[in-house]
């Protein structure tokens, strides 16, 4: 679904870098959700924000990552001091309501990240 | 802990075979089944399950959810090279509005010319 868009579609870091990456949701929808997606692995949930509210962080690790959804731009996903283990496919998905309310995501097409 | 479990992991077929994927799960408060496909890009939405034994067609897919043996299948009809992708299941944890998906690890389908 392209109407989620995100960047940049690629992105490599060193160790010990900062990587950005940004989601643009589908117009009008107010909830994004960002995923990680490691190899051979399901997609598995990070958190969940609306307009500038972090509303479940709770698969999200505690230190080096952070988010936010600002009133205006995108919403960013923010990981300080990359390691190896960060590689990985980091998708973004928004909802016109709650996904408990209409199950269903839009996601955009990733955005992978890869740390040498 | 919550966990969906897919089977089988890969699966290699011949156009016009019929496939039925597998999804089962374990989640305290349940809420609803998600079917996804994904291509090399975006993971794009199937089906939206929440009662039993409904079945939720989409041309030549179908699905349906047995909340008592807490899985669905996935079929898909005289396949064709197109349906080649990842299939994954979800299930929407009901607790609030967290919003939060737990996916399973994926089928990938390969249909052969």
């Amino acid at each position: 679904n392209a109407g989620v868009m995100q960047n940049p579609r690629h992105l490599v870091r060193r160790r010990g870098q900062e990587a950005r990456l940004r989601c643009s949701p589908m117009k009008g929808h107010s909830h994004v959700y960002w995923y990680r997606q490691l190899p051979e692995e399901g997609l598995k949930f990070m958190v969940y924000l609306q307009k500038e509210n972090i509303i479940d962080e709770s698969g999200m690790p505690k230190e080096r990552f952070s988010a936010e959804f600002p009133k205006e731009g995108p919403s960013i996903l923010r990981i300080q001091q990359v390691v190896r283990g960060d590689s990985a496919a980091y998708f973004c998905a928004s909802s016109l309501l709650a996904v408990a309310n209409t199950g269903e995501l839009f996601f955009g097409e990733g955005s992978r990240l890869t740390v040498l | 802990e919550d966990k969906v479990v897919q089977s089988p992991l890969s699966l290699v077929v011949h156009e016009g075979d019929t496939v039925t994927l597998n999804c089962s799960y374990e989640v305290t408060n349940f809420r609803s089944l998600l079917w996804y496909k994904q291509e090399k890009k975006a993971p794009t939405f199937l089906f939206m399950l929440t009662s039993s034994g409904i079945e939720k067609k989409s041309g030549r897919l179908s699905s349906i959810l047995d909340k008592k043996e807490l899985s669905s299948i996935l079929n898909i009809t005289a396949t064709q090279t197109g349906d080649s992708a990842i299939y994954l299941c979800a299930v929407s944890d009901g607790s609030g509005n967290t919003g939060k998906l737990i996916f399973g690890q994926g089928t990938t389908l390969q249909v052969k010319p």
